[in-house]
């Protein structure tokens, strides 16, 4: 199957820095991207789509401003924790959408831990 | 948000024991997909069931699905130490082109 890389796959940064995530589509173009965030214990909540040349869309709850999504290419999406404090301290994970004539299917990278001091 | 539920929360069986772990979704969906996560790693797709089939067998594993209940169950059989990791459904849906997930099972296989 495709795969998808993220890095780094973990992170410890200070309260108030920013953080850079990649997310890339190693053997496939992926015009769709999405992010994910898992707290311990808990399932995957979608925080917001990404597409290729155009705004992320967020989910409901989730702060743009904070979580900054830029997807240049069909290959890369990255997303950027701004002033990141203790309790963005998550497992993000990405996914990337590829689509063919029998339909969709989402791929998962390994996730990223970050933890914020 | 999250699509649904599953339950059990949690499961502990012994090994050789066969481990029932169910989804409940809300919505109409294209297909349902299982996947595995061991602690604080990335997800092991499992298994996808569309929505016009009714059961599918990969291995060990056998998911059933009921869309007029909209639920879903998996099995696996004869389980084994390895298996003990989180399993969450995830539903296509309809009115979505994105994967929605459901809250989870922490099954444990004991030796």
């Amino acid at each position: 199957g495709a795969v998808v890389s993220q890095h780094p796959s973990w992170v410890i940064c200070k309260s108030g820095t920013s953080v850079k995530i990649e997310c890339r589509s190693l053997d496939f173009q992926a015009t769709t991207m999405f992010w994910y965030r898992q707290f311990p214990k808990q399932s995957l909540m979608l925080m917001a789509t990404s597409n290729e040349g155009s705004k992320a869309t967020y989910e409901q709850g989730v702060e743009k401003d904070k979580f900054l999504i830029n997807h240049a290419s069909l290959t890369l999406s990255t997303l950027t924790v701004t002033s990141a404090h203790p309790e963005d301290s998550s497992f993000y994970i990405c996914s990337a959408r590829e689509s063919s004539g029998t339909g969709d299917t989402q791929y998962f990278g390994p996730g990223t831990r970050l933890t914020v001091l | 948000s999250q699509q649904g539920e599953e339950d059990p929360q949690a499961l502990s069986i012994q090994e050789g024991e066969n481990a029932t772990m169910n989804c409940s979704y809300k919505t109409s969906i294209n297909n349902l997909q299982w996947y595995r996560q061991n602690s604080g790693r990335g997800l092991v797709h499992l298994i996808l069931i569309r929505s016009n089939e009714r059961e599918k067998h990969s291995g060990r594993l056998r998911v059933t699905l009921d869309t007029s209940k909209k639920s879903s169950s998996l099995l696996i059989t004869a389980s084994r130490a390895a298996d003990t990791a989180s399993y969450f459904c995830a539903t296509d849906r309809v009115s979505a082109r994105q994967l929605t997930f459901g809250s989870g099972t922490q099954l444990t296989v004991l030796p």
